[in-house]
């Protein structure tokens, strides 16, 4: 079965710096779909970017980037000129192509804090 | 609006009840999926649905039932609810094209708090 593991319950980052948000998972699988989701306290999940596996190249959403290693299982998340509005808990999550099933593997994750 | 919705947002009971949290999407959605949210847990499938009449179950469905009678709708109830399903419920939906990389959309949650 496949596992996702958010190591760092808790990170901090002064506004306009960069922070980075740290994912790996085990599967596998060699093609899969990985995801963040950011939650505000208005509990709201919101989508942030998506990377598919068979795709070598980093996704890139305006500041928000992933460094995915697919030979480590390693999807992390980096936010560039960090904004106060981007203090959530952010979540990992895998999703298979092969079971069709369309279920998403959360990791447990990362309280982020923006420091003024 | 299309979207999700997710009622009610608040809903405290006491242990024994039955309670039922709706879920409704405007997409037509094939699939359809119930999480809860823990802290140090994430969050955790409970039930999920790729059809109308089609369900299966996540990773934690004991003490709860789904239904799942019309595309749009997914409700999920506790029939005899305890303590420990004291939690923050999400409902999501997905479209199911193969290859295709499609998000899950989230409703807003239910908080619901078992006395």
């Amino acid at each position: 079965a496949q596992t996702v593991t958010q190591s760092q319950p808790e990170m901090s980052v002064q506004e306009a710096e960069t922070v980075t948000l740290s994912c790996t998972y085990d599967t596998s699988e060699s093609d899969y779909y990985l995801f963040w989701y950011k939650q505000p306290p208005s509990r709201q999940m919101i989508l942030v970017i998506r990377q598919e596996a068979y795709k070598q190249q980093n996704a890139t959403e305006n500041r928000f980037s992933v460094n995915f290693q697919k030979a480590a299982k390693s999807f992390s998340l980096k936010i560039s000129d960090s904004q106060l509005g981007d203090a959530a808990m952010y979540f990992c999550a895998y999703r298979s192509v092969a079971s069709g099933t369309y279920k998403y593997i959360f990791g447990t994750g990362t309280r982020l804090k923006v420091l003024a | 609006d299309a979207g999700i919705t997710q009622s009610p947002r608040y809903k405290i009971t006491e242990t024994g009840r039955q309670v039922t949290l709706m879920c409704h999407q405007t997409w037509s959605h094939s699939y359809m999926f119930w999480y809860r949210q823990d802290l140090g847990h994430g969050l955790r499938l409970i039930y999920y649905s790729a059809a109308a009449d089609i369900t299966d179950k996540g990773e934690v469905p004991d003490g709860y039932v789904v239904s799942r009678s019309k595309t749009e709708n997914f409700p999920l109830t506790l029939e005899s609810a305890t303590r420990s399903q004291t939690s923050v419920y999400f409902c999501a939906s997905s479209e199911s094209r193969q290859g295709y990389n499609q998000p899950q959309h989230f409703g807003d949650g239910t908080r619901l708090s078992i006395l």
